[in-house]
């Protein structure tokens, strides 16, 4: 069965040092996965998506995520926290192979400390 | 501007009062979807379209219909709500899940309040 998990439900970091957001997941093929980020009180934005052509995936405001298929894990990063960073986080999979269907980790709420 | 656009944005109603939540998107997507966003629970999916007059059950149907008339537009209707129904909502489309790395995109979200 397909699944993703986020190792972390919270995390707090300080402005101007590195944010790392874990998810893996579990496919029996390789899947569509994305990054998305959500403001209070508004909708799911895009922050990236994995396409197949590089394992290191840019996204929107800074953020970073790596395809490790090894480990199927596709981590988010960014070298240097911003407070408009703060947000929770999605990490989400399309499984096109089994029954084309999205699947959402649970989210990681990040917290930036002046 | 490429969107979906989901109205109301806030909604509060009594009990058994029925009331249609709307969402369009001007993107020609294929698949639309909705989601309900609950604490602790995260994103759980309500129904999906794969295309016009083609809809199915997502993870958690029950108490909500849906309808797929127009490539464009995909309703939510709440029959008889009930406070179990609080919560907030989120319409999706992409441009169809055949396609490799075709992305989700989301409304602005419906906050209901079933009194």
């Amino acid at each position: 069965a397909q699944s993703v998990t986020q190792l972390d439900s919270h995390v707090s970091v300080s402005e101007g040092t590195p944010v790392l957001l874990r998810c893996n997941y579990s496919s029996s093929y390789s899947p569509s996965l994305f990054w998305y980020v959500q403001h209070p009180n508004k909708g799911l934005q895009l922050l990236l998506k994995y396409t197949s052509a590089a394992t290191l995936v840019k996204g929107i405001n800074g953020f970073e995520a790596e395809f490790k298929k090894s480990e199927t894990s596709f981590h988010l990063t960014k070298p240097s926290a911003h407070m408009s960073d703060a947000a929770e986080y999605f990490c989400v999979v399309l499984a096109i192979y089994n029954f084309n269907k999205f699947y959402f980790g649970s989210g990681t709420k990040l917290n930036v400390k002046p | 501007e490429a969107q979906v656009t989901q109205n109301p944005r806030y909604l509060i109603t009594v009990t058994g009062k029925k009331l249609t939540v709307t969402c369009s998107q001007n993107m020609n997507h294929e698949y639309m979807s909705w989601y309900r966003q609950d604490p602790g629970l995260g994103l759980r999916q309500i129904y999906y379209s794969m295309n016009v007059e083609v809809t199915d059950k997502g993870d958690v149907p029950e108490g909500y219909k849906v309808s797929r008339k127009e490539k464009r537009n995909f309703p939510l209707i709440l029959e008889s709500p009930s406070p179990n129904q609080t919560s907030l909502y989120f319409c999706a489309s992409s441009l169809s899940t055949a396609y490799y790395n075709s992305p989700l995109h989301f409304g602005n979200g419906t906050r209901l309040t079933v009194t």
